[in-house]
């Protein structure tokens, strides 16, 4: 299974619902990362964990909340979101490599979430 | 502050021309340069990747020449099909991974 799952595809949410975002690999990758990608717009670095525990934060407001559960999932908790929030959610993971690092990502298709 | 530098941001080729896109990198302490290709709707997926002791890789129809000195890498894709459309970001990595801007594909029959 070389595969990064993420569900739902699309999500359509209100200024104060809360929902989550799922992301599921078996690859044994051990290091698993979040995204932001506004349209036509490179990738923006969220959140990083490496075997289960948080990482990198870059700075993420507080209305985002991840979740590592295990060495398979990655939760993306969100409540009170705002327009200007929506944007395609990417998971992505990776082998780590000892002191080299990560590398060769390989992504999820993304959830599209529209705030309203 | 931009740390990969990607052109053009968009670029049309005729069907079995060459494609090339061109990166630049300021830090000198990446160590890993891959390309990915993202098509509407999906994620982006890793193409093909190489690391600064090498100059030129090649897999396929895609070959990524390296120059260490300039700090310049591009992506050459011989023989483009209407398939190869989609945007395609450099990146460079230490650690994190840096993305270039992007640049949309489109291959013309």
């Amino acid at each position: 299974d070389t595969e990064v799952t993420q569900t739902p595809k699309h999500l359509v949410m209100g200024m104060t619902n809360k929902k989550s975002l799922k992301c599921e690999q078996h690859m044994g990758h051990r290091a698993m990362y979040w995204y932001k990608q506004k349209a036509k717009k490179p990738p923006e670095l969220m959140f990083v964990y490496s075997y289960e525990k948080l990482s990198i934060n870059e700075s993420v407001p507080s209305r985002f909340s991840p979740e590592c559960p295990n060495s398979s999932l990655l939760n993306l908790h969100l409540h009170a979101l705002q327009p200007e929030d929506s944007a395609l959610y990417l998971c992505a993971s990776s082998q780590i490599l000892g002191a080299q690092g990560s590398y060769g990502y390989t992504f999820g298709s993304g959830t599209r979430l529209t705030v309203v | 502050q931009q740390q990969v530098k990607q052109s053009p941001q968009s670029l049309i080729v005729q069907k079995g021309g060459i494609s090339i896109i061109n990166c630049a990198y300021e830090n000198t302490a990446f160590d890993y340069f891959p390309w990915y290709q993202q098509f509407p709707g999906k994620g982006p997926a890793l193409l093909i990747a190489i690391r600064p002791d090498v100059s030129e890789k090649k897999e396929g129809r895609f070959t990524i020449s390296f120059n260490k000195s300039a700090k310049q890498f591009s992506l050459h894709i011989m023989d483009s099909q209407p398939g190869d459309s989609a945007t395609y970001f450099c990146a460079a990595q230490r650690q994190k991974l840096t993305f270039g801007t992007g640049t949309r594909l489109t291959i013309i029959p």
